[in-house]
């Protein structure tokens, strides 16, 4: 079965350094999107991309955080430098896209960051 | 603007109980609602989704929900729980148009007592 697939599962960083995340999405899928889950909360979107096109960037802290996909393929999502506050698990997203009815998103496992 | 209200933070059941997490919506027109279940260091996965039609709805694992519009709700139900049944469930609407967008809940979890 295809799934969405990131990778570091776990990061650990000192504040200000730089991390970055990547996202393989299911072959095919025209849309990608990239979420934030802080503990306790639900995900909130940062990001979607339509191939390489950004969509939806209206949550991402453009001062610190940028996110390509270059190829339309597979995404980084890049922060520099980290703040304390940006601990949370990054979950990607996938969909088929095309069509008047919505497209189911299928996540990936995630990436559990931690800020020092 | 669109919300999702879980209210109940932590549930707990016995196994073999029945089990009804509650969410309700804020959105103007119908919206695309959905229910997912996301186990410990786990991505999401969904149990079922309404789109339109019957207003209840069958998922996996046993689950159902039921739209009721007067309400503004969505309450996922399971008339009996199993252990493996403990996670943390989300609520989401998706406001539907050419973003596909998801708004969630702030989920609730779920603690099955043997």
């Amino acid at each position: 079965e295809a799934e969405v697939a990131q990778s570091p599962r776990y990061k650990i960083t000192e504040k200000s350094q730089a991390v970055a995340f990547w996202c393989d999405p299911i072959s095919g899928h025209a849309t990608l999107y990239w979420y934030r889950q802080i503990l306790g909360q639900g995900p909130e979107l940062l990001v979607q991309f339509q191939d390489e096109s950004v969509v939806d960037d209206s949550q991402l802290p453009k001062d610190r955080f940028s996110a390509e996909r270059l190829k339309g393929v597979d995404s980084t999502l890049k922060i520099q430098p980290a703040e304390l506050g940006d601990s949370a698990m990054y979950l990607c997203a996938s969909s088929a896209s095309g069509g008047a009815s919505y497209n189911e998103q299928f996540f990936g496992p995630g990436t559990r960051l931690t800020v020092l | 603007a669109q919300s999702v209200t879980q209210p109940d933070i932590h549930i707990t059941v016995s196994e073999g109980a029945s089990l009804e997490l509650r969410c309700n919506y804020s959105y103007g027109a119908t919206p695309y609602l959905f229910w997912y279940v996301q186990s410990p260091g786990q991505g999401l996965q969904l149990l079922l989704k309404y789109f339109s039609g019957d207003t209840l709805v069958q998922g996996i694992k046993g689950f159902e929900a039921e739209f009721k519009r007067s309400q503004s709700s969505f309450n996922l139900r399971k008339p009996s729980v199993h252990w493996s049944d403990a996670a943390e469930y989300f609520c989401a609407v998706g406001p539907g148009g050419a973003t596909n967008k998801l708004i969630f809940g702030t989920g609730t979890l779920l603690a099955v007592q043997p």
